[in-house]
């Protein structure tokens, strides 16, 4: 069964904690990315990788950290410096024919 | 002005009405179109990816670039109550992150 995992599905956090969503993908695809999904704002980018042991920052990198230290996976980390952490999270590869692909997402909430 | 622009709705139609949905976007560079369609508490899957301008056809889906006029349409026909979701457009240059319009809610009733 091929594509991109994301766990847990649900994920519950206190204040002040730090926690890290999981994504997984045997697609062999090089780039990976995380996107944040609010109602009404649509999708967008926190980091992204293109390489193994390279990330880059999205446009809403501030209280969050990655890695990339295997081609399959690229873990996200919500740091308590992110205020305001509840939200649809989406993991994303992206393939040669310049289209991008989906996990199935991480709904994370503050309690 | 975001790259891509997208009327959010919703739209409601009626099961088998003909459904058009639009996004704008401003950088001449993008090449690659794309509309993805998300079910509730979903990822987006892909639907429709068109290389620069013309038509695409899919089944009951057609997608139309015009890049004169920088205007991304989506058309659903014999529209479903299967079809409820929201859709996303989205435009890309070569080799770069994807830039997605906001979605459009779409509900279809039977």
């Amino acid at each position: 069964d091929g594509g991109i995992t994301q766990s847990p599905k649900y994920l519950f956090r206190k204040e002040g904690q730090n926690v890290t969503l999981s994504c997984e993908q045997n697609l062999n695809h090089d780039a990976m990315y995380w996107y944040r999904q609010d109602p009404g704002q649509g999708l967008r980018l926190i980091y992204y990788s293109q390489i193994v042991n390279d990330f880059q920052k999205g446009d809403i990198a501030e209280g969050y950290s990655v890695s990339r230290e295997k081609k399959e996976s690229f873990p996200l980390t919500v740091t308590s410096a992110q205020k305001n952490p509840t939200a649809f999270y989406l993991c994303a590869t992206h393939g040669d024919t310049d289209t991008q692909y989906f996990g199935p997402g991480t709904r994370l909430t503050v309690l | 002005q975001k790259e891509v622009e997208q009327d959010p709705g919703p739209l409601s139609v009626p099961e088998g009405a003909i459904v058009s949905l639009n996004c704008t976007y401003s950088n001449s560079a993008f090449q690659y179109f794309m509309w993805y369609r998300q079910y509730s508490r979903k990822g987006p899957e892909l639907l429709m990816y068109t290389y620069s301008s013309g038509n695409k056809e899919d089944g009951r889906f057609t997608a139309q670039v015009d890049k004169s006029s920088k205007y991304i349409s989506l058309f659903i026909r014999d529209s479903q109550p299967s079809d409820s979701a929201t859709y996303l457009c989205a435009a890309n240059q070569a080799g770069t992150a994807l830039i997605f319009g906001k979605g459009t809610t779409l509900s279809v009733s039977s």
